[in-house]
């Protein structure tokens, strides 16, 4: 079992839509959750972070982090063509980030 | 403010060859990174330092692979002899102390081994 998986996508969605992307991890220590948007060819930007149960919202970004069920989501509202790109979770695991492979996100207008 | 700089942003050499690269973190960042990517594998962890020393280098994949980091301010990662299947992109990323903090990511460096 990966440590950090994610549905590799492509997850499809008109524009104006919401974007739900979903992380799920396995070690239960783990205290903090990163989502990063990778544009192609370009490094990973850090978009969100959240450390305790429940949602964080930042402008039309929400996370969500249930740590009795082991998962982290983030939801894009008014998703706009430009949010396209592959949005990577990471985990905290032993002093590291452990990332998962990323799923790929296209908002069509 | 600045950010993570690496250097070079592409390296393009031949099988057998040593490569360096090279990374400038965040100033009063505590934590420096060096990540692999590849379509294959992700983003793979090689090593992290925290206050200058390596603390975790289980991810450097082979003795050809060795990382420095003599200072607060520069970082190297080296290979040699360098191999076709090290072509990837390497990224550097630098954070406040501690692995559990936000990590900023250089823009990378795209390594292609002939």
């Amino acid at each position: 079992q990966k440590e950090v998986e994610q549905n590799s996508g492509p997850l499809s969605v008109p524009e104006g839509a919401i974007a739900s992307l979903n992380c799920t991890y396995s070690d239960r220590g783990s205290q903090s959750f990163f989502w990063y948007r990778q544009y192609s060819g370009k490094s990973p930007e850090l978009i969100m972070f959240i450390y305790s149960n429940g949602d964080k919202e930042d402008g039309r970004f929400t996370a969500q982090l249930n740590k009795a069920s082991q998962y982290v989501s983030l939801l894009i509202r008014d998703s706009q063509p430009s949010d396209s790109a592959t949005y990577l979770c990471a985990v905290t695991g032993f002093q590291k980030l452990v990332f998962g492979t990323g799923t790929r996100l296209l908002v069509s207008p | 403010d600045a950010g993570v700089i690496q250097s070079p942003r592409h390296e393009v050499t031949e099988m057998g060859q040593e490569v360096t690269l090279r990374c400038k973190p965040i100033s009063g960042h505590n934590s420096l990174f060096w990540y692999r990517q590849t379509m294959m594998r992700g983003l793979e962890l090689l090593i992290y330092f925290n206050n200058n020393v390596p603390i975790d280098d289980s991810g450097m994949p082979e003795d050809r692979f060795s990382a420095k980091m003599p200072n607060a301010s520069f970082s190297t990662l080296k290979i040699q002899p360098s191999e076709p299947r090290d072509s990837a992109v390497y990224f550097c990323a630098s954070s406040l102390s501690g692995g559990d903090q936000p990590q900023h990511f250089g823009d990378g460096t795209r390594l292609s081994i002939l």
